[in-house]
């Protein structure tokens, strides 16, 4: 069965750091680009960061860029996010999804989600 | 960066009745577009991608046209499980990916 499950989330302090993880199981993780996507509470898709299947290129929204990084292990098939100076406004359900550039260049699969919450 | 809208914000529509979702971006995409479904609680889900093609085991009641910067999904005849909040989203011009601000499809 093909599945994404993230990990890491809770809550931190503002301008705290926190780190997710995202196991792919069920395809060849090193041959998809991976993404993180966000949903505010009550809001919309955001999307975050991305990376290709090697690890060599990465990608960042505006609104995270400098803070946060995108990083994956093919060998172990996970995907990261190294979250640091944390704002309110970060607070979100982190999707990781995997980018099927090959075929539908869409997010085909999504993890179910990891709630952080950035507040003191 | 590719601004997308959607309209409307929320839309009413008994079931068996047929649902129609507009999507706008702010300049052209070719067919590079994608809808995402998203209940409740749950991560969205892929339902159609280059604007008209539907993913893997989503229903032919759901379909998808357009191309340029008008962009449509069509669920034919709505079954309760269609009620959910749908996303336009954007791959043409990146970074950043796009998403609309969603339509929530609610039972009337």
């Amino acid at each position: 069965e093909v599945q994404l499950l993230e990990s890491g989330g809770g809550l931190v302090q503002p301008g705290g750091s926190l780190r997710l993880s995202c196991t792919a199981s069920g395809f060849t993780f090193n041959s998809y680009a991976m993404s993180w996507v966000r949903q505010g509470p009550g809001k919309g898709l955001e999307w975050v960061s991305a990376i290709n299947g090697g690890g060599t290129k990465t990608y960042y929204a505006d609104s995270v860029k400098g803070r946060f990084t995108i990083s994956r292990d093919n060998s172990r098939k996970t995907l990261y996010l190294q979250m640091s100076s944390l704002r309110a406004e970060d607070t979100a359900v982190y999707y990781c999804a995997n980018l099927n550039w090959a075929f539908t260049r869409a997010f085909d699969i999504w993890g179910q989600g990891t709630l952080v919450t950035v507040s003191s | 960066e590719i601004v997308m809208t959607q309209s409307p914000a929320t839309l009413s529509v008994s079931p068996g009745e047929r649902a129609t979702l507009s999507c706008r971006a702010s300049q052209s995409i070719s067919s590079e577009l994608a809808w995402y479904q998203q209940k409740p609680g749950q991560a969205p889900r892929l339902l159609i991608y280059g604007a008209s093609t539907r993913a893997t085991g989503v229903p032919a009641r759901f379909s998808g046209s357009g191309s340029g910067t008008e962009f449509t999904l069509t669920i034919s005849s709505l079954q309760f499980e269609d009620f959910a909040v749908y996303y336009c989203q954007q791959y043409n011009n990146w970074p950043p990916y796009t998403f609309g601000q969603g339509t929530k499809l609610e039972i009337k």
